[in-house]
């Protein structure tokens, strides 16, 4: 059973332009969750998508967005980059949300310049 | 909002000695999870508690759920080198739309 694959799995980017992270789930996974990881903040909640519904957000600006298809594959996107935002953004899933345990992917380190 | 902390952040011990990291949550939660992160990897689940004081042991790890489900730890009898990396808790808030909040982590590094 193939994981959690997260791409791509480097980014550069500038300040100001936009960017869009993909994630495509355990087969049969409807849940995805997103997380930003930096080395000195650990791991922020960014949101979470369940059968293509946003069931949770954390506190992250309306720059921050997602989506979730009908095949549970995700995306999201940052727009208007600041150099703040580069990270690690790590993309998990589970079956069901709330109490199941995560799987999470490689993740995509966004690098803005 | 539901806050999570770890302590310590970092510990470095000898290999062959015992090490324990610590995590509270500013709110009951209904479960607890433990992750662990190797150095340029990601973090993989390694258990979780659900009762009020339960205890699980996977081979040298001890994991401990406490009485007021506000807290948790995980110790580490007679570290090895493939114990390195971040620890991280997480708790799923009891509140709501249950959501998991990871703890702050703490790096563990073994000196050979």
């Amino acid at each position: 059973k193939a994981g959690v694959t997260q791409t791509p799995r480097y980014l550069i980017k500038t300040r100001g332009q936009q960017v869009t992270l993909s994630c495509s789930p355990i087969s049969g996974h409807r849940s995805v969750s997103w997380y930003q990881q930096t080395p000195g903040q650990g791991l922020q909640f960014l949101f979470e998508y369940f059968s293509e519904t946003q069931r949770n957000k954390g506190n992250f600006p309306g720059r921050f967005s997602g989506r979730q298809f009908s095949n549970s594959r995700s995306e999201m996107n940052v727009s208007t980059l600041e150099l703040g935002d580069s990270a690690l953004y790590l993309c998990a899933s589970s079956f069901r949300a709330g109490r199941e345990k995560l799987f999470f992917g490689s993740g995509t380190q966004l690098s803005v310049l | 909002g539901q806050q999570v902390m770890q302590i310590p952040q970092y510990q470095h011990v000898q290999e062959g000695e015992d090490f324990t990291t610590y995590c509270n949550s500013s709110t009951t939660l209904s479960n607890i999870q433990w992750y662990k992160q190797r150095p340029g990897g990601h973090p993989v689940f390694l258990i979780q508690l659900v009762k009020s004081g339960e205890v699980k042991k996977q081979k040298r790890l001890t994991f401990q759920f406490g009485e007021a489900k506000k807290n948790s730890s995980l110790h580490i009898t007679a570290t090895q080198t493939t114990d390195v990396g971040t620890y991280f808790c997480a708790g799923l808030s009891n509140f709501g739309n249950e959501k998991l909040t990871f703890g702050t982590g703490t790096r563990l590094t073994i000196i050979p």
